[in-house]
C-alpha cells in the first residue's frame, strides 16, 4: 500500500494569514500520463469530507481560489493564501493512483 | 440535488455481520464507483472498497475478504456487509460517490459526494 504522511498534524492559524500543509507519499504519484494522482479533502467539524483539489493542483468546483495545490512525485503542498474562519477543519491528502486508496493522517487547522 | 442517504444498524455484536445501505437520490446511478469509507480516531480515513453499476469491484486487502459491496440498480442503492466484526471495526462509515473526469491526457476519479456517515459500534 502507498503510505501517506502529512505535516504538521496541527496548525493554528490567524485569519488573513497564509497557511501551508505538506503531504508525502511512500511512492511516486506521478502517472505516465503526466498527472499526479493526489487529492486534497477538507472535513469541517461535524461534516463529511469534501473535495478541494484533485490531480495535485486542480481546484474542485466551487472551491475558493485562495486554495491551491502544488507538487509532484512524492511531495505535495496545499496552500491557503489567506485563511478564513470557515476554513477550520481537518485536511486530508489522498493518493488516487492505485487501490487500496489511502489517506494521510490529517492536519487539523484551527483559529489561534 | 444529488444526495446519498445511508442507514444501518448502529450496534453490532462481535463476530456478527455489519450491514449498511446507501441510497442515491436525485441523480444517475450509472458511470460512477460507489464506495464505502470508514473513519476512526486512531486509523483516520480508510477506504473499504467500491463497486460500479456493472459489478466491477475492488476491496481493501486489509479487510481480509470480510467485506462485500453490492449494487441494486433498480433501487439506486448500494450496500456494505462486513462479516466477523470485532471492536476494531467500530467506526463512522461513509458511503461516497467516485466520479470520473476525462482530462486531456488521461482520466481521474475523485470523491465528489459523501453520505453523512453512520456510527457503527461493535460491542456485546
Amino acid at each position: 500500500d502507498i503510505v501517506m504522511t502529512q505535516s504538521p498534524r496541527s496548525l493554528p492559524v490567524t485569519p488573513g494569514e497564509p497557511a501551508s500543509i505538506s503531504c508525502r507519499s511512500s511512492q511516486s504519484l506521478l502517472h505516465s500520463n503526466g498527472y499526479n494522482y493526489l487529492d486534497w479533502y477538507l472535513q469541517k467539524p461535524g461534516k463529511s469530507p469534501q473535495l478541494l483539489i484533485y490531480l495535485g493542483s486542480n481546484r474542485a468546483s466551487g472551491v475558493p481560489d485562495r486554495f491551491s495545490g502544488t507538487g509532484s512525485g512524492t511531495d505535495f503542498t496545499l496552500r491557503i493564501s489567506r485563511v478564513e474562519a470557515e476554513d477550520v477543519g481537518i485536511y486530508y491528502c489522498m493518493q488516487a493512483l492505485q487501490t487500496p486508496l489511502t489517506f494521510g493522517p490529517g492536519t487539523k487547522v484551527d483559529i489561534k | 440535488q444529488v444526495q446519498l442517504q445511508q442507514w444501518g444498524a448502529g450496534l453490532v455484536k462481535p463476530s456478527e455481520t455489519l450491514s449498511l445501505t446507501c441510497a442515491v437520490s436525485g441523480g444517475s446511478f450509472t458511470g460512477y464507483y460507489w464506495t464505502w469509507i470508514r473513519q476512526t480516531p486512531g486509523r483516520g480515513l480508510q477506504w473499504i472498497g467500491e463497486m460500479n453499476r456493472s459489478g466491477i469491484s475492488s476491496y481493501n486487502p486489509s479487510l481480509k475478504s470480510r467485506g462485500t459491496i453490492s449494487v441494486d440498480s433498480s433501487k439506486n442503492q448500494f450496500s456494505l456487509k462486513l462479516s466477523s466484526v470485532t471492536a476494531a471495526d467500530t467506526a463512522v462509515y461513509y458511503c461516497a460517490r467516485r466520479t470520473r473526469l476525462d482530462m486531456p491526457w488521461g482520466v481521474c476519479w475523485y470523491f465528489d459526494l459523501w453520505g453523512r456517515g453512520t456510527l457503527v459500534t461493535v460491542s456485546s
